[in-house]
């Protein structure tokens, strides 16, 4: 079946430290993102990426479609980027994208000061 | 400021009683998603619409929970009877189309 797997399960930082996580998919993409949620639950979009590379401050991303990973690169971590970071994809399956996420189990990220 | 509104963020009822949680998308946006989070199973997808139609129920269980769109600024979930396995964070996602999409802050239900 359709897969999203998440790599690592947790991670433990210092502050300052840069990080790498990993998201590897079963299909081919027609959507893919990175939400971060904080510790009051809520989910914020970090990037919509389905192919190629973006970067909004410290935080990167990139898709490499043909390869089925996406990587997100966190530098110079801060305490308040600890949370849950999920990757969600659409998948095309049998040759048809339903136009639904399936998340990934999620890299639990705590950055001590 | 553009947000998908839930309401509501918390809800505390007995087991066997309905339960109706209430989603205002985006405006603009035509696509309709309702997540459950637990620890058990992360994030599943219940059910999803499109232009108000449903497409894909079929991570409800269907025997009591139901998802509506009765206009487009506005997607219902009920539970009836609500159990306490329900017990979890229920999330509205919509975006346009297969592009991205954006969550609510969610609602926290226990069934006690």
């Amino acid at each position: 079946g359709i897969q999203v797997e998440q790599s690592p399960p947790d991670l433990i930082l210092q502050e300052g430290a840069n990080s790498t996580l990993r998201c590897n998919f079963s299909d081919s993409v027609n959507n893919l993102q990175w939400f971060h949620q904080n510790p009051w639950g809520q989910l914020i979009n970090l990037f919509y990426i389905p192919s190629g590379t973006k970067q909004n401050g410290r935080l990167s991303a990139t898709t490499v479609a043909t390869e089925r990973y996406s990587l997100l690169y966190i530098s110079s971590s801060q305490t308040t980027d600890s949370g849950v970071y999920f990757c969600a994809v659409d998948l095309y399956a049998g040759g048809t994208s339903y136009g639904k996420l399936t998340f990934g189990q999620g890299t639990i990220l705590t950055v001590h000061p | 400021d553009a947000r998908v509104t839930q309401t509501p963020r918390h809800k505390v009822t007995e087991m066997g009683q309905e339960v109706t949680m209430r989603c205002q998308p985006i405006l603009g946006h035509n696509t309709v998603f309702w997540y459950r989070q637990t620890m058990m199973q992360g994030l599943e997808l219940l059910a999803y619409f499109r232009n108000r139609a449903p497409l894909d129920d079929s991570g409800m269980p269907k025997d009591r929970f139901s998802a509506e769109m009765p206009d487009a600024t506005l997607a219902t979930l009920k539970i009836q009877p609500s159990e306490p396995r329900d017990s979890a964070v229920y999330f509205c996602a919509s975006g346009l189309g297969r592009t991205e999409a954006f969550f609510g802050q969610g609602t926290r239900l226990t069934v006690v």
